[in-house]
């Protein structure tokens, strides 16, 4: 399973872009780079996710590099509620089961 | 449409204890997924099913059993708790994608808190 890199913490004025990077440079050729947020103590929140090409939806923008090896996560306009632990994570697994939450990024907007 | 549920929400349990925690989902999903989050730490995953009637393991299955006799319904049961087993549990349910692309993202419900004493 590919392992991901993400800097322990981060923060970000309210309003502006946050762009919380991921490094994931053994990740294999059919393997997604996935995108959770978690706020306080809640249950992990799907956010996005991509192959090799960039995606957006209405939560965030993904830019995943040409040779897959790093992915930024932006949120276009950060607000307060943004506040949560950011985990990168690089699916594998048949069923999606190798799942591997790490650490995490801890971004705090800041008012 | 309430996505995935958990019940209970908090627990207390003394040591030797049992207990089942229960997770729940509405949204036709295939595959469960229970996970653990120790404080400070990332999940780490229990056991999983890829649909009723089966389950496997995930990284730490030590001290938990699981079943799926329906799709909706993933049941975790502590035989006999432990008190390296006080954490934060998460059950998550995917498959199948809204998208055409089978990308399995899971989706979680809100947690349940087990102290053991």
């Amino acid at each position: 399973d590919a392992k991901t890199t993400q800097p322990p913490s981060m923060d970000c004025a309210e309003g502006r872009a946050a762009n919380l990077p991921c490094n994931h440079s053994t990740i294999s050729g059919n393997e997604y780079v996935y995108w959770y947020r978690q706020i306080h103590s809640q249950g992990p929140q799907y956010i996005i996710h991509g192959l090799k090409n960039n995606e957006t939806n209405e939560m965030a923008s993904l830019i995943i590099t040409e040779d897959r090896k790093s992915s930024t996560l932006i949120l276009p306009h950060a607000t307060l509620r943004d506040t949560a632990v950011y985990y990168c994570i690089v699916r594998s697994g048949v069923y999606g089961q190798n799942f591997v939450f790490g650490p995490g990024t801890r971004l705090s907007v800041l008012p | 449409n309430a996505g995935v549920t958990q019940t209970p929400k908090f627990r207390v349990l003394k040591t030797g204890q049992s207990m089942t925690l229960l997770c729940a989902q509405d949204m036709n999903h295939e595959y469960m997924y229970w996970y653990r989050q120790d404080p400070g730490m990332g999940l780490r995953l229990i056991h999983y099913s890829v649909g009723e009637g089966t389950t496997a393991k995930g990284e730490v299955p030590d001290g938990y059993n699981v079943s799926r006799l329906k799709k909706q319904n993933f049941l975790l049961g502590l035989e006999s708790a432990a008190p390296s087993q006080t954490s934060v549990y998460f059950c998550a349910s995917s498959y199948p994608s809204r998208d055409r692309v089978q990308s399995y993202e899971q989706y979680f419900g809100p947690g349940t808190r087990l102290t053991v004493t």
